[in-house]
């Protein structure tokens, strides 16, 4: 089945710190790819949505210039969050679709900033 | 999208069946539900999708009612694999622009299976 790779599944850094997490569709090339947020006891929260070559778009409330979206390939999304504080520390998931098949999951990135 | 309601938790003896309800009685006619599952500490995992006919796969089934204001996802035997929080998501199809690929997730059915 598609899979979707997310790295690093874990990070831990220093406030102030800039993180970049990747997003990588191993067997198929997404047309779209998404970022989600997690936080503890509750459900995934759509950031942003970003098509490759394209601007992303970021759901309201979502800082763009915090949260910075790449989506230079196919197979390549990146999330970078800059200046990262500790309310920055959350689940973080990516997903990716491919025309119209169901949307698949990475494993996630648990950021931590102290 | 329409909105779904799904109930808080339930348990599962391990080898019963498991089966988990979900409404969405607002549903509209070019409306997919899609159903999800996410364990512990992991992204959430594709299980199955459906429009109006039931529909089987390696995983599960799903059983959409005729007026398809619900819809019950059947996990045949359920194993302590299976414990995971369980999303019951409706989507229009076809796609119309990015905005409508994504999924809006609710709180899900928390699923114990238990020993």
């Amino acid at each position: 089945g598609a899979v979707v790779s997310q790295h690093p599944s874990w990070v831990i850094c220093k406030s102030g710190t800039s993180v970049k997490i990747e997003c990588r569709s191993l067997d198929f090339q997404a047309t779209t790819m998404f970022w989600y947020r997690q936080f503890p006891k509750q459900s995934l929260m759509l950031m942003a949505t970003s098509n490759e070559g394209s601007k992303a778009t970021y759901e309201q409330g979502v800082e763009k210039d915090k949260f910075l979206i790449n989506h230079a390939s196919l197979t390549l999304s990146t999330l970078t969050v800059t200046s990262a504080h500790p309310e920055d520390s959350s689940f973080y998931i990516c997903s990716a679709l491919q025309d119209n098949q169901p949307q698949h999951f990475g494993d996630g990135t648990r950021l931590s900033i102290l | 999208d329409a909105k779904t309601t799904q109930p808080t938790s339930m348990d599962c003896a391990e080898g019963r069946a498991a089966n988990l309800p979900c409404n969405h009685s607002t549903i509209s006619g070019n409306e997919y539900v899609y159903w999800y599952r996410q364990i512990h500490s992991q992204g959430p995992q594709y299980i199955i999708h459906g429009l109006k006919n039931n529909e089987t796969n390696e995983m599960a089934s799903l059983i959409i009612t005729e007026d398809r204001k619900s819809s019950t996802l059947i996990l045949p035997h359920a194993t302590l694999r299976d414990t995971a929080v369980y999303y019951c998501i409706v989507r229009s199809f076809p796609y119309s622009g990015a905005g409508s690929y994504q999924l809006t997730f609710g709180k899900g059915t928390k699923l114990s299976v238990i020993p």
